[in-house]
């Protein structure tokens, strides 16, 4: 399988702890993409990173939020003293720079449910 | 403030028959509109795309529609089927940011 792959698929955790979500990008892929999806409504942008460097991160990202790309490969997005509202599908995208470098590939999602 | 504005939030269509999804959006700087198709449980995947140099696209039985001047475009399934049963987001991105803004989505059911 050559696609996005995103682990774990599915988390359950306990309000207070951490998680970390991990990536495996479209291996050409140089950019890579985090969305958080809740029920009933589209993606919404978190951060994306060209490479190894980190670009842009959404108002979303509060500081319990971190992601790294550390060697422009996989990506981990990390969630500290998670809260209920973090309950959420986690979608990792990727997609390559140039005149195709606009379509983006999603994995399957890493669900996130907070007790 | 919502970048893409998706209509309508639900639709239900007999086999056979055509879906219609609509989708509005404000800044002239986006450069490419995907629709995304998304099963429960799994991450959306890429349907078909448009340029706005272009009015209509066709892959199949999915056609979009796509006026620049109104600033919308349209997804349309035609001969829906059963299968087709999905949650459906339009999407539009800018190279100035490298971000795609995605629209609330709908959900279709398509009656056998």
């Amino acid at each position: 399988d050559t696609g996005v792959s995103q682990d774990p698929r599915h988390k359950i955790t306990k309000r207070g702890q951490n998680v970390t979500f991990r990536c495996d990008p479209i291996s050409e892929h140089n950019r890579l993409y985090w969305y958080r999806q809740t029920l009933g409504q589209g993606p919404e942008f978190l951060t994306y990173f060209q490479n190894e460097a980190q670009l842009e991160k959404s108002r979303l990202l509060s500081d319990r939020f971190s992601a790294e790309r550390p060697k422009g490969s996989f990506s981990t997005l990390e969630i500290q003293r998670t809260e209920q509202g973090d309950s959420a599908m986690y979608l990792c995208a990727s997609s390559q720079t140039g005149n195709s470098g606009n379509t983006i590939y999603f994995g399957e999602g890493s669900w996130l449910t907070v007790v | 403030q919502q970048q893409v504005k998706q209509s309508p939030q639900s639709l239900i269509v007999q086999k056979g028959g055509i879906s219609i999804i609509n989708c509005a959006y404000e800044n002239t700087a986006f450069d490419y509109f995907p629709w995304y198709q998304q099963f429960p449980g799994k991450g959306p995947a890429l349907l078909i795309a448009i340029r706005p140099d272009v009015s209509e696209k066709k892959e199949g039985r999915f056609t979009i529609s796509f006026n620049k001047s109104a600033k919308q475009f349209s997804l349309h399934i035609m001969d829906s089927q059963p299968g087709d049963s999905a949650t459906y987001f339009c999407a539009a991105y800018t190279h100035n940011f490298n971000k795609f803004y995605f629209g609330s989505g709908t959900k279709l059911n398509v009656k056998p």
